[in-house]
């Protein structure tokens, strides 16, 4: 069965700096995607980026990008010049088409001024 | 404007009375979803639909039902709610298209559901 592990509950970053959010997951299949998802303090999930598996050039949203290593099974996320903004709950998230969207227990970021 | 929908927002109710939580959009989405968030546990899937009249169960279906008679209405209902599904719901629905952009799931603002 496929599993989703973002082994980092907390994490904390200077606002301006740079904070990289871990990920990883299991899977036998070859084709999926991946999505990383913020939820504010509003509660609302927000799509903040994705990727397909079988692109192996990384996605970029602006300040978001991502380190997708496949045979590493990685998806960790880089957010760049942190805003305070940025600070909400991560959540990565794997799916296979036509099968349930797997999430991992999330990090929350803190920025501080 | 698309976009996901739940309702009730809010709700506080008491040991076995039932209860549905509706969810609509107005993407013609195929696809739609019914998730619980809990502290520590991230997103669990309960209920999933591909299609109209098609639904299948999650990881965590016990206590709940759902229908899909039209494709933009996917209500979670609650026959007996115990205390155990307090919890916060969102609802997510996304095309099947077989590509990334819309094979995106959106999800709904939540609903926050305490059974006392």
């Amino acid at each position: 069965a496929q599993t989703v592990t973002q082994s980092q509950p907390e994490m904390s970053v200077q606002e301006a700096e740079t904070v990289t959010l871990s990920c990883t997951y299991d899977t036998s299949e070859s084709d999926y995607y991946l999505f990383w998802y913020k939820q504010p303090p509003s509660r609302q999930m927000i799509l903040v980026i994705r990727q397909e598996a079988y692109k192996q050039q990384n996605a970029t949203e602006n300040r978001f990008s991502v380190n997708f290593q496949k045979a590493a099974k990685s998806f960790s996320l880089k957010i760049s010049d942190s805003q305070l903004g940025d600070a909400a709950m991560y959540f990565c998230a794997y799916w296979r088409h036509t099968d349930k969207l797997i999430f991992g227990t999330g990090t929350r970021l803190q920025v501080f001024p | 404007e698309a976009q996901v929908t739940q309702n009730p927002r809010y709700l506080i109710t008491v040991t076995g009375k039932k209860l549905t939580v509706t969810c609509s959009q107005n993407m013609n989405h195929e696809y739609m979803s019914w998730y619980r968030q809990d502290p520590g546990l991230g997103l669990r899937q309960i209920y999933y639909s591909m299609n109209v009249e098609v639904t299948d169960k999650g990881d965590v279906p016990e206590g709940y039902k759902v229908s899909r008679k039209e494709k933009r209405n996917f209500p979670l209902i609650l026959e007996s709610p115990s205390p155990n599904q307090t919890s916060l719901y969102f609802c997510a629905s996304s095309f099947l298209a077989g590509d990334l952009i819309r094979d995106t799931q959106y999800f709904g603002p939540g609903t926050r559901l305490t059974v006392l």
